[in-house]
């Protein structure tokens, strides 16, 4: 069952600003996951942040984890057109590899 | 990075018939693997876990015998849809866990199945 919820489902912005997206959880974690999904693609990995982590920096990409709130978030500094596509949270709460994910949001980077 | 390949990447089968999908995991071994479904718009959905060298395990809702899965070697696993039917048209996508590394998966680029 899902059960990660994120927010924004969409989010639209001009190249050159900052998206911010957010994923809450429901059970305890060891780690939390953050994939990109081009349109019809497959899930690439961005970053995967421990529960021992408050943030992690990646490039031009920001998560944070708030372990007492259960939820985490995904910056992406400075976007760019290329960073259209659908970001998607995941946890493995017994750390046996099957992924939970969020909703998703699905970021739109205008030209 | 490590690479996971699916074949095919889309298939299009009339409604009864089967549809066998693979998994590779191309550079490294993979002693498990894991199935998603995706339907349009939304999320992954985990289906089953695939175990090299013993039987599958399946997520609660998901039919074994419809979906059938093999992970035969260690760089190998396939899923096939059997007598398919409309409703299982989705974009299935597998993933490897590479044993050497504690938590990273590896996501092939999926495979687009539509049923008429």
């Amino acid at each position: 069952s899902q059960q990660g919820e994120e927010d924004p489902q969409a989010l639209s912005i001009q190249e050159g600003e900052n998206a911010t997206m957010n994923c809450s959880y429901k059970t305890s974690i060891n780690n939390l996951q953050w994939y990109r999904q081009n349109s019809g693609r497959g899930l690439v990995h961005l970053i995967l942040i421990r529960s021992n982590e408050r943030e992690k920096h990646s490039g031009r990409l920001r998560v944070t984890l708030d372990t007492s709130k259960k939820s985490s978030s995904l910056l992406i500094t400075a976007s760019r057109a290329a960073d259209t596509a659908s970001y998607f949270c995941a946890t493995d709460p017994g750390n046996t590899g099957k992924l939970i994910f969020g909703q998703g949001t699905t970021l739109q980077v205008k030209p | 990075g490590a690479v996971v390949s699916q074949h095919p990447s889309w298939v299009i089968c009339k409604s009864g018939t089967s549809v066998k999908i693979e998994c590779r995991s191309l550079d490294f071994q993979a002693t498990t693997m894991f199935w998603y479904r995706q339907f349009p718009k939304q999320s992954l959905m985990l289906m089953a876990t695939s175990n090299e060298g013993s039987k599958a395990t399946y997520e609660q809702g998901v039919e074994k015998d419809k979906f059938l899965i093999n992970h035969a070697s260690l760089t190998l696993s396939t899923l096939t849809v059997t007598s398919a039917h409309p409703e299982d048209s989705s974009f299935y996508i597998c993933s490897a866990r590479d044993f050497r590394a504690t938590y990273e998966q590896y996501f092939g680029p999926g495979t687009r199945l539509t049923v008429t």
